[in-house]
């Protein structure tokens, strides 16, 4: 298995543009979890899906932020417009869900600058 | 709220020293357990878990962690660490029934010193 597939792996664009980030969960997988990292806050849930369905997204820092699951096998996670303050590492995550257990399996991550 | 805490936010050992690195949830009720390793510039990969049975789980790696329902704990230890082991590490805690959302502690970060 590929594991969790997340693309770019580095973006660096300025303020104000629109930024897409893009995960391929592990296939057979329920769940997929949005999160995001950095050095003054650690890691941080964003939002998470079961089945596609968003379940949780209060960890959405604004408005500015949004998540869609159009089918099983893709994710995407927009902020528009960016600012400085979202420059951080964002990891998707898949899990079974229902299907098999709680475990999470990471991406390797995208790494945001907004400069 | 539940919580997960990991007390040491660095720990720095030398080379075949033995290692612990402490975590302790908030809660008692059912849990499934979790330590996670993450390499410098890496996503986190799952190290072990606990679902249920032995409360003594173990690595391929040689880390171990041991369930303490009692003192709600779940701490990470291995005997003899090596270079390669430097990097952080976080514990994660899923409440059943909390929709497989796990809660993650602040992560440690083990350097290990020649």
């Amino acid at each position: 298995d590929a594991g969790v597939i997340q693309s770019p792996r580095h973006e660096v664009t300025e303020m104000g543009q629109e930024v897409t980030l893009r995960c391929k969960p592990i296939s057979g997988h329920n769940s997929l979890f949005w999160y995001r990292q950095t050095m003054m806050r650690g890691l941080e849930l964003l939002i998470y899906f079961n089945n596609n369905v968003p379940i949780d997204d209060s960890g959405m820092p604004e408005d500015r932020f949004s998540a869609k699951m159009p089918n099983a096998s893709f994710s995407t996670l927009k902020i528009q417009p960016s600012e400085p303050r979202d420059s951080a590492v964002y990891f998707c995550a898949s899990g079974p869900g229902l299907a098999g257990g709680p475990e999470q399996y990471f991406g390797p991550g995208t790494r945001l600058t907004v400069t | 709220a539940q919580s997960v805490t990991q007390l040491d936010s660095q720990v720095p050992v030398f080379e075949e020293a033995p290692v612990e690195l402490r975590c302790n949830y908030s809660s008692s009720v059912s849990v499934y357990l979790f330590w996670y390793v993450q390499y410098p510039n890496q996503g986190l990969q799952l190290l072990l878990k606990y679902l249920s049975g032995s409360t003594l789980v173990e690595s391929i790696n040689g880390f171990e962690a041991e369930f303490n329902k009692s003192q709600t704990s779940f701490h990470l230890r291995k005997p003899s660490v090596h270079i390669s082991d430097t990097a952080e590490y976080f514990c994660a805690v899923n409440w059943r029934g909390s929709n497989y959302k796990l809660t993650f502690g602040k992560g440690t970060l083990l350097t290990v010193n020649p």
